[in-house]
């Protein structure tokens, strides 16, 4: 399978714990994202990499938040003390570099996180 | 500042009906780009179509059309003899960045299509 793939699937934590996320963009896609999807709602836009740079973060991105693609490869997302608002689904998308394909992000099926 | 709105919230139909998902949107910026993306049950988002603020032409692709007129600021999306398998959300967007990252997108609430047999 050569999609972008994310773990875990799902997690369930206490509030105040830390938890990481792991996403595996496309491998000739140099750009990599993160979007917080909620209950019927749209996605909404969290942080973007080019390369192992990261070059533009959301206000949604509290100081709880932290990404990194350390190598231009994967990337995770870790959220310091958790709290109940916090319970998403959280997207990684990737995309080509290529100008004819702008905005044309490849996403994967998500984690899930439930903060109990 | 940018919003999308999607005004219906679910939309149910039977088979082989068509149907359109509205889609309005609003920016300052002269150039960005619109786009849909479908997500299906098994929730992973799918790209559909992108379209420039510099072509207004309509665009077919089989069973789907999409209406694209700047002078009402929509971006609609026709299924045309829907399928069960059209069953999905399906989310509008807008990106005004022309220069940046391109893929910080504004998207809309979403409309869940339900197309029974």
């Amino acid at each position: 399978d050569t999609g972008v793939s994310q773990d875990p699937r799902h997690k369930i934590t206490k509030r105040g714990q830390n938890v990481t996320f792991r996403c595996d963009p496309i491998s000739e896609h140099n750009r990599l994202y993160w979007y917080r999807q909620t209950l019927g709602q749209g996605p909404e836009f969290l942080t973007y990499f080019q390369n192992e740079a990261q070059l533009e973060k959301s206000r949604l991105l509290s100081d709880r938040f932290s990404a990194e693609r350390p190598k231009g490869s994967f990337s995770t997302l870790e959220i310091q003390r958790t709290e109940q608002g916090d319970s998403a689904m959280y997207l990684c998308a990737s995309s080509p570099v290529a100008a004819s394909r702008t905005g044309e992000l490849f996403f994967g099926e998500g984690s899930r996180l439930t903060v109990l | 500042a940018q919003k999308v709105t999607q005004a219906q919230t679910e939309i149910s139909v039977v088979e082989k009906e068509d149907v359109t998902l509205d889609c309005v949107y609003e920016t300052r910026d002269t150039t960005y780009y619109l786009f849909w993306y479908k997500q299906p049950p098994s929730g992973e988002l799918v790209f559909l179509i992108r379209r420039n603020s510099f072509d207004e032409q309509n665009e077919i692709s089989g069973r789907y059309s999409w209406n694209f007129q700047k002078s009402t600021s929509s971006f609609n999306f026709t299924i045309t003899a829907s399928q069960v398998v059209d069953s999905a959300v399906y989310f509008c967007a807008l990106s005004e960045r022309y220069g940046g990252s391109q893929g910080n997108l504004i998207f809309g609430k979403g409309t869940k299509l339900s197309v029974k047999p």
